[in-house]
Parts: C-alpha cells; structure tokens; sequence
C-alpha cells in the first residue's frame, strides 16, 4: 500500500477551523484518500473519503491536491469532542479491502 | 443498529490461559476485519473475512492465534496459549461489501491483559 505521511501532533483552540494535512506522492490512480479518526479509548471512526474531487459531509470536508499527492482534512470548527487521532490511509479501488493505518496526527483542542 | 458489539471488554487472564473473544458485525455487513492494537505498533490487521470465509491472514502473529466465523452474525478470535507480548487492544470492524470503498465500522475493542 502507498504510505502517507502526517504530522504527530497538533493543536487548535476551540470553535476555530482545523486543517489537517496528509502527504501521498506515491498515490497510485485507484486509491482512494480515507480519513478515519479515534477518539480515546474507542475505536477508529471513518470521517471522510474521496478521490478527486473535493468532498463535504457533516463531519468534515476533504480538500484534495490536483495531483492528488497531497490532502487537507478540514474541521471547520472544532470542538472538545474532537481531539483525537486523525488517521490519512490509502485504499485501493479494488473491492473490499482492509484499511492500513499510519500513526496519524493527534489534534489537540484547546477552550 | 447497535454498531459492531464485542465482548468482553476487559480481560485479564494468566500466561499459558487460553483467550477467546468475541464479535458480532453488523447486520447485513459481509466483510469483517480484527485488528490490534498496542502503543510500540500502533493499528494492525490480523485476519478479515468476506461472506464467512477468511480472505487474508498473513497479519496473525503466530500459531498460537486462530479466528473464526462460523456464520454471518458472529466471529472469534483465539489465542492459545497467550503470552505477556499478546496484551494489546483488540479491535473488529465490519463492512458492506458493496460496490467499493464501504466505511469500515469498528466495535470499542477489547482491552487484553496477560499477566
């Protein structure tokens, strides 16, 4: 699987807007860009996928490069409830595959 | 949907024990994923399913470890004979195995301790 790459950690006051950012320039033309995080003690959620476009759903929005070797996930207001670790995986478009996942970045949120 | 439920969620068990856990996907759901995880190596795939049969095991650590799915509503994950190294959180996660890219939904894990 392609790798990305995240930063370990970051902060965010709250209500203030989050941009998460993740490196794939190995991306390959099938895989789709997935953001999945974890909250403590819980396990992964899925936030948001894409694979061109940009993307927006209640959670979050997905900003993608227009080479596709870089993406932004976006909170547009953070709150408490999301600290956590945010995950950026690579998925191959080829039927139901596992998800491989990095160390991800640990957002912080600050009140 | 009462999501992806395993149980126990905490075990504590002596070396040599056996250790068996439990899920049951969400219904409907054909794909079902074990993972584990521990602080050294973070997230990794065990075994998955698709429609009950094992697709890819090459994650299981060892022999001592085996999964299982006997039917559609239900999976274990056994670990025979357990070791201090095996103290990690385990996750299961289920999908729809429909079109592709379906979101992966994870139970809350279960917290293993082997002493």
């Amino acid at each position: 699987d392609a790798k990305t790459t995240q930063p370990n950690s970051m902060e965010s006051n709250e209500e203030e807007p989050v941009h998460l950012p993740c490196n794939h320039s190995t991306i390959s033309g099938t895989d789709y860009i997935h953001w999945y995080r974890q909250l403590p003690s819980q396990g992964p959620e899925y936030v948001i996928h894409g694979l061109t476009s940009n993307v927006n759903n209640r959670m979050a929005s997905l900003a993608i490069a227009e080479d596709r070797k870089s993406s932004t996930l976006i909170l547009h207001r953070a709150t408490l409830r999301d600290a956590a670790v945010y995950y950026c995986i690579l998925r191959r478009n080829s039927g139901n595959t596992p998800l491989v996942f990095g160390k991800g970045t640990r957002l912080s949120v600050i009140a | 949907d009462a999501g992806v439920i395993q149980s126990p969620r905490h075990e504590v068990t002596e070396m040599g024990q056996e250790v068996t856990l439990r899920c049951k996907p969400i219904s409907g759901h054909n794909s079902l994923f074990w993972y584990r995880q521990t602080m050294m190596r973070g997230l990794e795939l065990l075994i998955y399913f698709n429609n009950n049969v094992p697709i890819d095991d090459s994650g299981m650590p060892e022999d001592r470890f085996s999964a299982k799915m006997p039917n559609a509503s239900f999976s274990t994950l056994k670990i025979q004979p357990s070791e201090p190294r095996d103290s990690a959180v385990y996750f299961c996660a289920s999908s729809l195995q429909q079109g592709y890219n379906s979101p992966l939904h994870f139970g809350n894990g279960t917290r293993l301790t082997v002493t």
